[in-house]
Order: C-alpha cells, then sequence, then structure tokens
C-alpha cells in the first residue's frame, strides 16, 4: 500500500465508450501524475498537476481529459479511445519541490476494443 | 523524448547471487530513484538519492548516485526468489516535474 489508490483495476471500452480514471492520494502530497504505460516501452509522462493547476501536459491526444478537483483527487476522462491506447494507466503523487520521492497507484490496466 | 540507458535489460540468475544494474544518461539529474514493479501492480518506490557520490541501503538493496550526476546503479546482495521483477531508475531535475524513466532491467531468479 504507498497511499495512492486508483479505480477501476481493469476496465474494457469500445472505441464509442466515456469512461473515467480515478486516483486519490492519501498522503497530503501537493503533484499528481498520469502516466501511460505499454508493453516494452518505458513510461510515458502525460499530465501533471501541482497545487491542481495543469503544469505538464505532453502533447497527448485531446481524448485524454485530466481533472484535478483538489489536491487529493485526480480523473482522467476517456472517449472515442483507439485501441492502440490499451496500456496499464498509471497515477503518481509527491510531495513538491526538494522533495522529489515519487509514489505511484496499483494502476488501471485499460483495455480498448 | 528524453530517456535513460538502462542495463541489462534482462538477467537470469541463481537464488544467492548477487545483482546489479545501472543507468545513465545525458543529462544531470538532482534526484535518482529506483523502483520495482511486479506483473499488474505499480511501480514501488525502493531508495532515493539525492546527492552526487551518496550511497543509501535497503536491506539487501544499495544504490549509489554517481559523481557525474549522470548515472546510478542498484545491487541487490543475495537474491531471493521474490526478488523477481522489473526493476526500473528514474532520474528527476530540479524545477522541470518530469521523471524520467529508464526502459527497465528484468530480474528472473532460479530457485
Amino acid at each position: 500500500e504507498t497511499g495512492v489508490t486508483q479505480t477501476p483495476r481493469h476496465l474494457v471500452m469500445g472505441m464509442t465508450n466515456k469512461k473515467s480514471l480515478k486516483c486519490e492520494q492519501h498522503l497530503g502530497h501537493n503533484a499528481m501524475y498520469w502516466y501511460k504505460q505499454s508493453a516494452k516501452k518505458p513510461l510515458e509522462l502525460m499530465f501533471v498537476y501541482s497545487l491542481e493547476e495543469r503544469v505538464e501536459n505532453n502533447s497527448v491526444p485531446s481524448r485524454f481529459s485530466p481533472e484535478c478537483p483538489n489536491s487529493s483527487h485526480l480523473f482522467l476522462h476517456l472517449h472515442t479511445l483507439q485501441p492502440e491506447d490499451s496500456a496499464l494507466y498509471l497515477c503518481a503523487s509527491s510531495q513538491g519541490p526538494g522533495i522529489n520521492e515519487q509514489f505511484f497507484g496499483p494502476g488501471t490496466r485499460l483495455t480498448v476494443l | 523524448g528524453q530517456q535513460l540507458n538502462q542495463s541489462p535489460q534482462s538477467m537470469f540468475i541463481q537464488e544467492g547471487e548477487d545483482v546489479s544494474m545501472n543507468c545513465t544518461s545525458s543529462s544531470i539529474f538532482n534526484t535518482w530513484l529506483w523502483y520495482k514493479q511486479d506483473p499488474g501492480e505499480g511501480p514501488v518506490l525502493l531508495i532515493a538519492l539525492y546527492k552526487a557520490g551518496e550511497l543509501t541501503s535497503n536491506g539487501r538493496l544499495t544504490a549509489q548516485f554517481g559523481i557525474t550526476r549522470k548515472d546510478s546503479f542498484l545491487n541487490i546482495s543475495a537474491s531471493i526468489p521474490s526478488d523477481v521483477g522489473i526493476y526500473f531508475c528514474a532520474g528527476y531535475a530540479s524545477g522541470t516535474y518530469k521523471y524520467i524513466f529508464g526502459t527497465g532491467t528484468r530480474l528472473k531468479v532460479l530457485a
């Protein structure tokens, strides 16, 4: 248990569906992250929020839409995804500047049919 | 995008052997992190390094922050079957919000 939870753990969706991934951190951290992990590729940073403000958006397609309503919660809204979007989506959090340890959630295994 | 060179990519070792893996970068980092990831789970932080030359241990694991700040290594002593998994390094440069990850070392331990 790392203090970062993600739901659902598994998700299967069609290309026309709309779904959301949820992340919650119980560590009192100020920054939250979304990563995509595909087979045999390094972790790809998607979005970063610091104090609920988006500070990084790594050229991610608009079919992925993040939302950070407060410093403990992070969402990733999904719509009209493609099969190549199937991957493990990982949420992470960190304290902020000067304390750089980053903690990950267990991930959501997404399959797009 | 930027990534770290991590080696070896995979290794098979006998239980009880020591393991060594490393990461190198063309960029300087202020922090090096080492993670272990089991199948279907998120990476778990093993060791964090903050100073060039720093040597830190966590049980049977020892990691070092290279003097040039462009590399780091992780050693596992007396490996056991539960050490199986993928080990990732990550480098962090202050003020960027970006953690750059290595490609991972897949470790398999033969009993």
